[in-house]
Parts: structure tokens; C-alpha cells; sequence
């Protein structure tokens, strides 16, 4: 079945300092990609979408391009604020018995430091 | 305000003694689903609804029960609770177009002794 891989956490870094957490999927067909972020204490929250090949999404500083070629939807921001510490999750959905289910990575921890 | 609720947040209980976590969402949604959430497994789907009186399972639903008897409300059942039921639980729904955004509840802690 179709699966996501994202990178092991935790991401420990500074104020301002750039962020990549790498995701990689295996889908048969050709899913939407999603960022969700779960900031502690709540529920998960929808970062940003792409739902073809080439798309671009993008929200709050964050981005991450649709790679059809390597299979990859890498979330990147140029300068990370304390307020981003959260657990970020990659996800695809897949379509299973007409309901579009997501199918999430593991989780990557991020924690900023002043 | 747009939001999807979960009841209770955080709730210990002891082997064997049933249980139901609710979930209800004010947007009208016909697609609702329950996943878990575990350390180094992400989320995982135990089941899905997409109107009243239809539910069906997802990939982790041993051991759990489902009802959807009105738009709103999702609530998940633990029959007979067991120590590998404690996890954190989160539901969600959607309108369930492809690329569309699951809006989730805030999540409920269960701890199973």
C-alpha cells in the first residue's frame, strides 16, 4: 500500500536558522500531498497542500514543492521562529472505499531555541 | 467558529471497563473518521463514516466499535479496553474532495491500566 517516510526527529535548531524536513512517499497513483502540524497540547492543523505534480504549496513562511520525479514533498523555511516548535507531519491521501484517507509519516519533532 | 469537538481530553481507566470518546463537528461534513496516534507510527486510521449508517473500517479497528447515527456526532466505543488501546486519539472530517483539508479535534488521551 502507499506509505510516507519523513525524516527522524528531533530537529533542534536556532531563531532564524533554515529548516528542510525531507518526506518521501510510494503511492500507486497520484496523491495529494499534505503538511499538517501539530503544535503541542492540540489537535492537528493543516500547514499546506499540493495536489499535482510541480505544485508549489506554501503558508506562513513554509513551503514545499511536489516532486514527482523523486517522489518527495520537503517542507523548507528560510527563517524558523520559537513559535514553529511543533510536530510536523507529512501525509498522502488515498482513496480506499470512496474516502479519501490520509496516510501519515511518523512525525518530525522541530524545537527552536532563542 | 468552525471546529470539530472531542470528549473527554484525557481519561485513565482500567482494563475491561467500556468506554466511549465522542466527536461531534458543526460543518455539516458527511465524511468523518477516528484515527491513533502512537510514537514513531504517525496516524493511523481505525474507521471512517461517509454519511449516517455508513461506517466501515480502516487499517487499525480491532478491538474499537463505531456509530453514526447523526450528521454531527462520531463517537468511538472501546467495548473492552485493553493496555495496548492507550494512545492518543484524534477525530476528524471532511468534505472529503480530493485534496480537501481533514479539520481534526483537539485529541483525547487514553490511558488504559
Amino acid at each position: 500500500g502507499d506509505s510516507v517516510t519523513q525524516m527522524e526527529g528531533p530537529v533542534t535548531l536556532s531563531e532564524e536558522a533554515f529548516l528542510t524536513i525531507n518526506c518521501t512517499y510510494t503511492a500507486t497513483g497520484y496523491p495529494s500531498l499534505f503538511w499538517y502540524v501539530q503544535y503541542p497540547g492540540e489537535g492537528l492543523q493543516l500547514l499546506l497542500k499540493a495536489t499535482k505534480a510541480d505544485d508549489k504549496g506554501s503558508n506562513k513562511g513554509f513551503e514545499a514543492t511536489y516532486r514527482k520525479e523523486t517522489t518527495s514533498f520537503h517542507l523548507e523555511k528560510g527563517s524558523v521562529q520559537v513559535s514553529d516548535s511543533a510536530v510536523y507531519f507529512c501525509a498522502l491521501s488515498e482513496s480506499a472505499g470512496g474516502y479519501n484517507k490520509l496516510i501519515f509519516g511518523a512525525g518530525t519533532r522541530l524545537a527552536v531555541h532563542p | 467558529e468552525a471546529q470539530v469537538t472531542q470528549n473527554p481530553r484525557y481519561l485513565i481507566t482500567v482494563t475491561g471497563k467500556k468506554l466511549t470518546v465522542t466527536c461531534s463537528q458543526n460543518m455539516n461534513h458527511e465524511y468523518m473518521s477516528w484515527y491513533r496516534q502512537d510514537p514513531g507510527l504517525g496516524l493511523r486510521q481505525i474507521y471512517y463514516s461517509m454519511n449516517v449508517e455508513v461506517t466501515d473500517k480502516g487499517d487499525v479497528p480491532e478491538g474499537y466499535k463505531v456509530s453514526r447515527k447523526e450528521k454531527r456526532n462520531f463517537p468511538l466505543i472501546l467495548e473492552s479496553p485493553s493496555p495496548n488501546q492507550t494512545s492518543l486519539y484524534f477525530c476528524a472530517s471532511t468534505i472529503n474532495f480530493e485534496g480537501s483539508e481533514q479539520f481534526f479535534g483537539p485529541g483525547t488521551r487514553l490511558t488504559v491500566l
